[in-house]
């Protein structure tokens, strides 16, 4: 089984619609992370949260909300969806290495269509 | 915050060595070196990082400059399973930063 996963992997919503992407982790990590990717371009980190009680805008967080429900389980919400949100999102979480630094470790992706 | 600038892509004959460079002219004494691949309809992948010195895994290897503004990951004898897009990211220590540039896209020729 696969230690970050992602729901739905394909959605397809309308302008207007409210809408949750779900991220779960079975790797007990207390970091976890939201970024998006747009075509041709690298990734960029809408929100991250260091444990359940902490949670950090990145560097594009308009439009964006989540909740961390549990060490667990990252959910990233788009409260009203417009167009400029299609994207492909990606969850991951990090943790600590023995040589210094962390390691990032990513879910599938769900790819979103605004219509 | 210190940016990466890559190749946007590469080419290599299957079972050659590779070599990805990356310049980080503006790195910090505390900025990690990370490499990740981005395999097709899939998330990314860590290969490895570093801070100062040489990095061996099983995957790969990193080898930075003495100044630290240059790296090159070096993948040993290509597959055609390792065609991805590479991206060379800093890290500030402690920090949960990573600003992901646009990547070289490893093509592997059989």
């Amino acid at each position: 089984d696969a230690d970050v996963t992602q729901t739905p992997r394909n959605r397809i919503t309308k302008t207007g619609k409210r809408i949750m992407l779900e991220c779960s982790q079975t790797k007990g990590h207390d970091r976890m992370y939201w970024y998006r990717q747009d075509p041709g371009l690298g990734l960029r980190l809408i929100y991250y949260s260091f444990d359940v009680k902490d949670i950090n805008k990145g560097e594009i967080s308009d439009g964006y909300s989540v909740s961390r429900q549990a060490q667990a389980k990252f959910s990233l919400s788009l409260e009203s969806a417009i167009p400029n949100q299609t994207a492909l999102y990606f969850c991951a979480t990090s943790d600590l290495t023995s040589q210094g630094g962390e390691t990032q470790y990513f879910g599938p992706g769900t790819r979103l269509l605004v219509l | 915050d210190a940016k990466t600038t890559q190749p946007n892509s590469m080419e290599s004959n299957e079972e050659e060595p590779v070599h990805l460079p990356c310049n980080h002219s503006t790195i910090s004494g505390t900025d990690y070196i990370h490499w990740y691949r981005q395999l097709p309809s899939q998330g990314p992948e860590y290969v490895i990082h570093g801070l100062t010195s040489n990095v061996n895994n099983r995957m790969a290897s990193l080898a930075i400059a003495e100044d630290r503004k240059s790296s090159t990951l070096i993948l040993h004898r290509a597959t055609l399973r390792d065609a991805a897009v590479y991206y060379c990211i800093l890290s500030l220590i402690g920090t949960y930063k990573y600003i992901f540039g646009t990547g070289t896209r490893l093509k592997v020729l059989a």
